[in-house]
């Protein structure tokens, strides 16, 4: 079973506004970790929170960790069209991750 | 150049079939995985391998087989018994996993895969 969700499921915004997505879970996890999907390719890596940490930075990108309501946000700052994709939050418990269904993010010009 | 590729991008095939695609990887990674995206869905979890020469299954294994031969490589099979095999198959790797530490996965470009 899917152990993030994201919300919102689709997110439009201007560009240079801010966009924020959060991703709720079910059991104890060892951290989290966000992912972007550019359209028809592979994931990549952005960010991994443990779960002893309750805020990470890099770059624009600001992530929360709240372990006591299981949930996370992504906040990306000063958005850019290039940002367009979509976004995952995956949870690690174990050896494995358990990706949510993701939050598609469109940012005009 | 160091990363992870898959081949081929797109693969057809005819039900009834068995298809093989691939994955190698250069980054000297221990853990690889195969991952499955069907349209506007996360991805699952079909197989995994820790070390040479074992693996584990995910949560859909059922219609799929693996191998991992050699560290670099770890190919998967899709086979006639998958109901519903048309789907984008995406394959990655970790420095290594432990049981208390999920690390960080790096992902291949996948390959859509189209059965009729």
């Amino acid at each position: 079973s899917q152990q993030g969700e994201e919300d919102p499921q689709a997110l439009s915004i201007q560009e240079g506004e801010n966009a924020t997505m959060n991703c709720s879970y079910k059991t104890s996890i060892n951290n989290l970790q966000w992912y972007r999907q550019n359209s028809g390719r592979g994931l990549v890596h952005l960010i991994l929170i443990r779960s002893n940490e309750r805020e990470k930075h890099s770059g624009r990108l600001r992530v929360t960790l709240d372990t006591s309501k299981k949930s996370s946000s992504l906040l990306i700052t000063a958005s850019r069209a290039a940002d367009t994709a979509s976004y995952f939050c995956a949870t690690g418990r174990g050896s494995t991750l358990t990706f949510g269904k993701g939050t598609m993010l469109l940012v005009s010009p | 150049d160091g990363g992870i590729t898959q081949s081929p991008k797109y693969l057809f095939r005819k039900e009834g079939q068995n298809v093989t695609l691939s994955c190698e990887q250069n980054l000297n990674h221990d853990a690889m995985y195969w991952y499955r995206q069907d349209p506007g869905q996360g991805l699952r979890l079909i197989y995994y391998s820790q070390i040479v020469n074992d693996f584990q299954k995910g949560d859909i294994a059922e219609g799929y087989s693996v191998s991992r031969e050699k560290k670099e490589s770890f190919p998967l099979t899709v086979t006639s018994a998958q109901k519903n095999p048309t789907a984008f198959y995406l394959c990655a790797s970790s420095p290594w996993t432990s049981g208390h530490i999920t690390y960080e996965q790096y992902f291949g470009p996948g390959t859509r895969l189209t059965v009729t």
